[in-house]
């Protein structure tokens, strides 16, 4: 089944402690997304990547960190996560990044103690 | 900002047609309409998208205006299943992002 999968679903954890949420995608595409989700705010872009080694910052990407070292995986690394980093994250992925149609994945709900 | 303009929320009868209006009076020649949805914190899914021709699919028709400055979504049979947050979505540029405005929230009751 095509999909994009995302680990962990949920996290609880505490401030300044190094985190890492995967995401894989099993359709061989070349662009990779990541986004936030906040109440009020819609869905903000936090970094992206045209391609494997191609990574480049969206509007959010202050706290974040990604890599891209093989096409199906584009992971999320936290280095000291904060509280205001407590949110709904998205892994998205589509063929090409002008491609029509982008796949998310299920979500992870991080909280920030 | 996103660049378009929906209603906040709307209510349908299940079984009958949700048409979700959505204002994109910026739009360019060369920008894409596309409609999600998501449904209560999953992931959102797309449903459709279009340039300037009407478009249907399985799951929705898209209708655009002449001027390309307004679109309608139409579900032609809403079931409870149907009840989400739908995103009009203008795509930007080439970098693949998606601006995600508020979206409308459509409730469909029994």
């Amino acid at each position: 089944e095509a999909q994009v999968t995302q680990n962990p679903r949920y996290l609880i954890t505490v401030t300044g402690k190094k985190l890492t949420v995967t995401c894989s995608q099993n359709m061989n595409h070349e662009y990779m997304s990541w986004y936030r989700q906040d109440p009020g705010l819609g869905l903000r872009q936090i970094y992206y990547s045209m391609n494997v080694e191609v990574t480049d910052k969206g509007d959010v990407p202050e706290g974040y960190k990604v890599s891209r070292k093989e096409k199906r995986n584009f992971p999320l690394i936290l280095e000291s996560p904060s509280p205001n980093q407590t949110s709904l994250y998205f892994c998205a992925s589509s063929f090409l990044a002008g491609g029509l149609e982008q796949f998310f994945g299920p979500g992870t709900r991080l909280t920030v103690l | 900002d996103a660049k378009t303009t929906q209603p906040p929320s709307m209510d349908c009868a299940e079984g009958r047609a949700a048409n979700l209006p959505c204002n994109h009076s910026t739009i360019s020649g060369n920008e894409y309409v596309y409609w999600y949805r998501q449904i209560h914190s999953q992931g959102p899914q797309y449903i459709i998208h279009g340039l300037k021709n009407n478009e249907t699919n399985e799951m929705a028709s898209l209708i655009i205006t002449e001027d390309r400055k307004s679109s309608t979504l139409i579900l032609p049979h809403a079931t409870l299943r149907d009840t989400a947050v739908y995103y009009c979505i203008v795509r930007e540029d080439n970098t693949g992002k998606l601006i995600f405005g508020q979206g409308t929230t459509l409730q469909v009751k029994p």
